[in-house]
């Protein structure tokens, strides 16, 4: 089945950084690649995500980036503030019967210090 | 419009019991699915739900059941409490073929002593 592995585990950056994260997936099927922002204690909330016709997504300060070929995609986080300090987590989906069945790296603890 | 409802918020059974968790998906889904996030670790698919019948499962043991009903509402259930099925228990809710993402709830958090 799906492995999604992620990295850094933690990630410590000063406000006005940029951040990336790193995830690499082992199923070629996987067509869905979604970002999920968790703050303590909160549910996971999507921020960006990525279909597997598209190179790159931006929106605002984030964007996503997908190499079919490495089987790797990866979340950049621009212009860094104390807010986005939360643990981030990637995720891969094969949508082929209209059901997405999400499995999701191990996370990685974005720390942003004023 | 309400987004995806889970009750109970916090749960502490003992070994050996059996629990029920609750998940009213967001209005106009269809679909649920529902994840477990031990501490520390990413959510991890359980099974999913669409037209009252479990359509995907995950590794998870037969212990682990599930039910959905005609409102599309779901439960999770789990007998046979271990100690090691303390985690947090994620529902999301999506519709499918929209190719939109899953919406998840704020989870139940589950101690078993």
């Amino acid at each position: 089945g799906e492995n999604v592995e992620q990295h850094p585990s933690t990630l410590s950056v000063q406000e006005g950084d940029s951040a990336v994260i790193k995830c690499t997936y082992s199923d070629s099927a996987s067509n869905y690649f979604p970002w999920y922002k968790q703050e303590l204690g909160k549910r996971p909330q999507l921020i960006i995500d990525i279909r597997s016709n598209v190179g790159e997504k931006k929106d605002q300060r984030i964007a996503v980036t997908l190499n079919k070929t490495a089987k790797h995609f990866s979340l950049h986080i621009t212009e860094t503030q104390p807010e986005d300090s939360a643990v981030y987590f990637c995720a891969a989906s094969i949508q082929d019967t209209g059901f997405q069945k999400l499995v999701f790296g191990t996370g990685t603890r974005l720390l942003v210090s004023p | 419009d309400a987004g995806v409802t889970q009750s109970p918020t916090h749960l502490i059974k003992t070994r050996g019991q059996q629990v029920t968790l609750r998940c009213s998906p967001k209005s106009g889904h269809d679909t649920v699915s529902w994840y477990q996030q031990a501490l520390g670790q990413g959510p991890q698919f359980i099974f999913q739900y669409y037209e009252e019948e479990e359509r995907q499962r995950g590794n998870f043991p037969d212990r682990f059941s599930g039910h959905q009903f005609p409102n599309y509402s779901s439960e999770l259930n789990v007998n046979a409490l271990l100690l090691g099925d303390s985690a947090l228990y994620l529902c999301a809710s999506s519709l499918r073929d929209s190719g939109q993402p899953q919406h998840f709830g704020d989870g139940t958090r589950l101690s078993i002593l």
